[in-house]
């Protein structure tokens, strides 16, 4: 069964401080690598994505791929309490699988 | 442009019946994907639809079918409902298929409850 794993939190963070989420994933073959939010009762919207080992910046969003040791994980800056939603990590060799969300919350 | 838009919103069906789930990919798009999200989990594939094919298909039993038409948009079918089927059914779409994995992009999603 080709997985992915996060942590399901809550994460607290105070606000202006970094928030750093992580994933690893089972499929060796996964080639494209995602993370979406995921606010309560919403459906889930697109942050980044990822296809190459490294580091991938967007705004206060940073993006991180190890493929070696199987590892994603993002890096939001300067946290804000509208950040506080969860966040899924998701993987793919062909099909998007899905972990379970990790839940992040940005304290005044 | 519009987005992905999936209707009904909520249904509330009973064990046994059926239901049938619509949904429009966001304009430009052609690859539908379905997903079931139970409360506290993250999304489970059910399958997706290319050229109104059967691409991919997760670990649903045949109760699941789904069928694409030609101006892209989808239904996914649910039959002899069970209790467990109770969930958040989201339609996401992208852009192409077999030639590398673009991001989805998600409809608002039908929350069925199955009593």
């Amino acid at each position: 069964q080709k997985e992915v794993e996060q942590n399901s939190g809550p994460l607290s963070v105070p606000e202006g401080a970094i928030a750093s989420l992580n994933c690893t994933y089972s499929d060796r073959g996964s080639q494209s690598f995602f993370w979406y939010r995921q606010y309560s009762g919403k459906s889930p919207e697109l942050i980044m994505f990822i296809y190459s080992n490294g580091d991938k910046e967007d705004g206060r969003f940073t993006a991180q791929l190890n493929k070696a040791s199987q590892y994603v994980s993002l890096l939001i800056r300067d946290s804000q309490p509208s950040d506080s939603a969860t966040y899924l990590c998701a993987a793919s060799e062909s099909k998007i699988i899905f972990g379970s969300g990790t839940r992040l919350s940005i304290r005044p | 442009d519009a987005g992905v838009t999936q209707s009904p919103t909520h249904l509330i069906k009973t064990r046994g019946q059926q239901v049938t789930l619509r949904c429009s990919p966001k304009s430009g798009h052609d690859t539908v994907s379905w997903y079931q999200q139970a409360l506290g989990q993250g999304p489970q594939f059910i399958f997706q639809y290319y050229e109104e094919e059967e691409r991919q298909r997760g670990n649903f039993p045949d109760r699941f079918s789904g069928h694409q038409f030609p101006n892209y948009s989808s239904e996914l079918n649910v039959n002899a409902l069970l209790l467990g089927d109770s969930a958040l059914y989201l339609c996401a779409s992208s852009l192409g298929w077999g030639q590398g994995t673009k991001p989805l992009h998600f409809g608002n999603g039908t929350r069925l409850t199955v009593t």
